[in-house]
């Protein structure tokens, strides 16, 4: 298997252009997880899935930030408009099953995102 | 609010030297706690997880062990190598099944 797979890698946009992030998971696993990585903060989990469906997107910071999963093998995070605070790593890991969370998470190679 | 320390924020050794660092967490609501390393520009990568008071995990030269009654885990590496310069990730969850993550322990290994 070729792991959780994100795209772009590395991403640079000018403050107020949409940006959308990508994210194809493990095959087989239930459960994608989006989480931003900062210096002040740390990793933070920003929202995820369980079958396609969002069960917790309290950690997305604002409007601006939306996330969805048409279907088990593909996910988006989008930043409408982007603001240079939004400049961090973004990752996308997934889970076979999160049973009281003790599932391995495997993450993806991340998305760094930098908004001039 | 689940609150997860890690001690210290970096560490520098010396090849051969053996290290530890601390993930401290509230002991309440506790389900399950896990090790992530973490190279410098590849995904974190799972070492272990935990769930029972007393579990200790082992893995080559890294071990680790779980306290859930006074709130920490403990990360220990044998005679570290350069390859082991990463930062060690721990994370825990509590009755929100989230995990919730520490800042890190960036150790750097010298040959």
């Amino acid at each position: 298997d070729a792991g959780v797979i994100q795209s772009p890698r590395h991403e640079v946009t000018e403050m107020g252009q949409e940006v959308t992030l990508r994210c194809k998971p493990i095959s087989g696993h239930d459960y994608l997880f989006w989480y931003r990585q900062t210096m002040m903060r740390g990793l933070e989990l920003l929202i995820y899935f369980n079958n396609n469906v969002p069960i917790d997107d309290s950690g997305m910071p604002e409007d601006r930030f939306s996330a969805k999963m048409p279907n088990a093998s593909f996910s988006t995070l989008k930043i409408q408009p982007s603001e240079p605070r939004d400049s961090a790593v973004y990752f996308c890991a997934s889970s076979l099953g999160f049973s009281g969370s003790t599932d391995t998470q495997y993450f993806g190679p991340g998305t760094r995102l930098t908004v001039l | 609010i689940l609150n997860v320390e890690q001690s210290p924020q970096s560490l520098h050794v010396q090849e051969g030297d053996s290290t530890n660092f601390t993930c401290s967490f509230p002991s309440s609501n506790f389900y399950a706690l896990h090790w992530y390393r973490w190279e410098t520009a590849k995904s974190p990568e799972a070492l272990f997880v935990m769930t029972l008071n007393g579990d200790e995990k082992k893995k080559g030269r890294i071990s680790a062990t779980l306290n859930t009654k006074e709130g920490y885990s403990y990360l220990y590496i044998k005679g570290s190598q350069p390859e082991d310069s990463a930062t060690y990730l721990c994370a825990v969850s509590g009755a929100t099944n989230k995990l919730i993550f520490g800042t890190g322990t960036l150790l750097a290994v010298q040959p």
